[in-house]
């Protein structure tokens, strides 16, 4: 059956570094990969898509990289802030529309 | 653009009563919505895809009979906990896909959710 991890759970780092947040997936073929960012009691907020043919994506301090082969997906956030701090949800879809999350990570910038 | 609202945000209710959650697409058409339930530190876990117009289509494990989903407008799909228990409480939350673009254009847009707590 169809499986993602999320590596890790929860992750720290320091205002100002860069973090890296990882998704695996196996028994899987999505056409895209999507990031999203939940806040406590809040719905998720859509993030960054990338498709199975694209190997990186930017938007601002985001980076989210996608390697079909590895099936692993990167999502980088630089110069991270405090404000940053939230859940970070990655999403694998086909275009069926069929969409399944992974279980997130808890990402905290501390100042 | 593409903002989806829920409402109620919170509710309580009674062992055995039935609770209405509403789901709108406030500036774009939804032909599809889709239904999630996410019980504390856990994903998102999808319940059923609601398709205006037609009957529901429900995940494995999801009782249709308990979960009722009517999809009666593009704008509007509605949830309703029929004879609900302590079990079911929990944040549930819709989201909608704007119309795709060229070669297709899935982010999904998402209600606020709601907090629903069964006594």
């Amino acid at each position: 059956s169809q499986k993602i991890e999320q590596n890790s759970e929860a992750l720290n780092i320091q205002e100002g570094k860069t973090a890296t947040l990882t998704c695996n997936y196996t028994n899987y073929s999505p056409a895209y990969l999507q990031w999203y960012r939940q806040d406590p009691g809040r719905g998720p907020v859509f993030l960054l898509l990338i498709r199975e043919n694209e190997k990186e994506k930017r938007k601002e301090r985001l980076k989210v990289t996608f390697d079909t082969t590895l099936k692993q997906s990167l999502f980088h956030i630089t110069a991270s802030q405090p404000a940053d701090s939230a859940t970070y949800l990655c999403a694998l879809g086909d275009y069926g529309q069929n969409f399944v999350f992974g279980p997130g990570t808890r990402l905290s910038v501390l100042p | 653009g593409a903002v989806v609202s829920q409402h109620p945000s919170r509710v309580i209710c009674k062992s055995g009563t039935s609770v209405k959650i509403e789901c709108r697409s406030l500036d774009f058409q939804a032909t599809t919505m889709f239904w999630y339930r996410q019980f504390p530190k856990q994903s998102l876990m999808l319940m059923a895809t609601s398709n205006e117009g037609s009957k529901a289509t429900y995940e494995q494990g999801v009782e249709k009979d308990k979960f009722l989903i009517n999809h009666a407008s593009l704008t509007l799909s509605t949830l309703t906990v029929t004879s609900a228990h302590p079990e079911d409480s929990s944040f549930y939350i819709c989201s909608a896909s704007p119309p795709g673009t060229s070669g297709g254009s899935y982010e999904q847009y998402f209600g606020p959710g709601t907090r629903l707590t069964v006594t």
